[in-house]
């Protein structure tokens, strides 16, 4: 088994800081995400990466930046945070089988932003 | 483009009662979908719940059940009687067969489903 952790579990911004989430993973998965969850809209995708040094762009990519230097590790800016923003940020993995590829989730980051 | 409507919560359900919780897709761009159910109980991180790679075919956990029908395009998941224990937000998902590790997931609003005593 493996796990996949965030940090932090908690983060409070001001409007116009950048932010930046992190999130590390020991299954040896090829493939990595991040996700936003607000109330009532689901998960949408940010950014995803295949492998080391490769970005690909998700649904909701305007006002974040995206790094993954390692395998393990793949990290998350909110470029400019916006006023009273409140959500949730999800990490994920995954690696092909074949025929799908399950994700698994890490527990999340909240972000506030004052 | 690809989008899932599931069922709007939040959904009560009284202990032993049956439950349904409804699932549409539209894959506009994918030749192969794949289908999932995944869970968020209280206090834990989301997981998938049950899978289902091939249309026609039927996944099952837990005492769920959801059956990937390709004609109506529908993924509803079912259970003959709840407990509390399965109070939690229920998402269901699509995936692209073709994607190998570009792999990704179109993700439903989720359900938050209660079950009372």
């Amino acid at each position: 088994g493996g796990i996949i952790t965030q940090t932090p579990k908690f983060l409070i911004g001001q409007e116009g800081q950048k932010l930046t989430l992190k999130c590390q993973q020991n299954f040896n998965h090829d493939t990595m995400y991040w996700y936003r969850q607000d109330s009532g809209k689901g998960l949408r995708l940010i950014y995803y990466s295949i492998t080391e040094n490769d970005l690909q762009k998700g649904d909701l990519s305007e006002g974040y930046d995206a790094s993954r230097e390692k395998k393990s590790s793949f990290s998350l800016t909110v470029t400019s945070a916006q006023k009273n923003e409140m959500a949730v940020f999800l990490c994920a993995s995954s690696i092909w089988g074949g025929n799908y590829a399950e994700q698994f989730f890490g527990p999340g980051t909240r972000l506030t932003v004052l | 483009g690809d989008s899932v409507t599931q069922t709007e919560g939040p959904v009560t359900v009284s202990e032993s009662e049956s439950l349904i919780i409804n699932c549409t897709y539209s894959a506009t761009s994918i030749a192969y979908p794949n289908l999932f159910w995944y869970v968020r109980y209280p206090g834990e991180g989301l997981q998938l719940l049950l899978k289902v790679i091939t249309a026609g075919q039927k996944g099952s956990s837990r005492g769920f059940e959801a059956t990937y029908n390709k004609e109506t395009t529908s993924f509803h998941l079912q259970k003959a009687s709840v407990q509390e224990s399965d109070s939690a937000v229920y998402y269901c998902a699509l995936g692209d067969r073709s994607g190998g590790s570009n792999y990704k997931l179109t993700f439903g609003k989720g359900t938050l489903l209660t079950v009372t005593p």
